[in-house]
């Protein structure tokens, strides 16, 4: 199986600030890949797709980037409602594989 | 707009079985993959099975391979997902999701695995 590694897997900060998610794939899986943000007691949204492409009527303070094994989410200008926990998942090879997420904390 | 219900959760004593059921609209159905994926309380996410559109193709995770079984309806909108002999380790939130790379997400359905 493909094992996605994600860092930090939690991160205080502040609002107004940028912060960066890693997700590192065990093997190359081209640009197949998703952020999700999940927010508490709700179901996990789709924010990125094909490793940058934004979700449609996600703010653009979002974004991806990467490709094969390397692979980052950052959010510029953090507001209220980011702090959540965030998933990568890699869709290139069965089973598909979650990161074990990363909490954004409020600093 | 996309919405999936789903239902069919509950408390079930190990080596029990549940079906569970996706109710979706907002979309055309019988043209997309449709996956399940859990999440066990207060852990991470975890993909469980997808399906292709006219339901010749399904995919698992090694871990419920040969005790779950994913199907569809594309006539009544509907994703299924039988749970036969059910463990602990099963106990999670079971959430319905459309696409292949899972797009859209339901709220979830509860199953509890206990004695």
């Amino acid at each position: 199986d493909i094992q996605m590694t994600q860092s930090p897997s939690s991160l205080s900060a502040s609002l107004g600030d940028r912060v960066t998610i890693s997700c590192r794939a065990s093997q190359g899986i081209r640009k197949d890949l998703g952020w999700f943000q999940q927010r508490p007691g709700k179901a996990p949204k789709r924010l990125i797709y094909a490793a940058s492409t934004l979700q449609s009527g996600v703010p653009s303070r979002f974004s991806g980037s990467g490709s094969e094994t390397e692979f980052t989410l950052t959010i510029t200008s953090l507001q209220p409602e980011d702090f959540a926990t965030y998933y990568c998942l890699q869709h290139n090879t069965y089973p598909y594989t979650f990161g074990q997420g990363t909490r954004l904390e409020i600093k | 707009e996309v919405q999936l219900v789903e239902s069919g959760g509950g408390l079930v004593q190990p080596g029990g079985s549940l079906r569970l059921s996706c109710a979706a609209s907002g979309f055309p159905f019988s043209s997309y993959w449709m996956s399940w994926v859990r999440q066990a309380p207060g852990k991470g996410l975890e993909w469980v099975a997808n399906i292709k559109p006219d339901g010749s193709e399904k995919n698992y995770v090694d871990s419920v391979k040969g005790r779950f079984t994913i199907s569809r309806d594309n006539a009544r909108n509907s994703l299924f997902l039988q749970l036969n002999s059910l463990r602990g380790e099963d106990t999670a939130l079971y959430y319905c999701a459309n696409g292949g790379h899972i797009d859209y997400w339901g709220q979830g359905t509860l199953v509890t695995v206990s004695s």
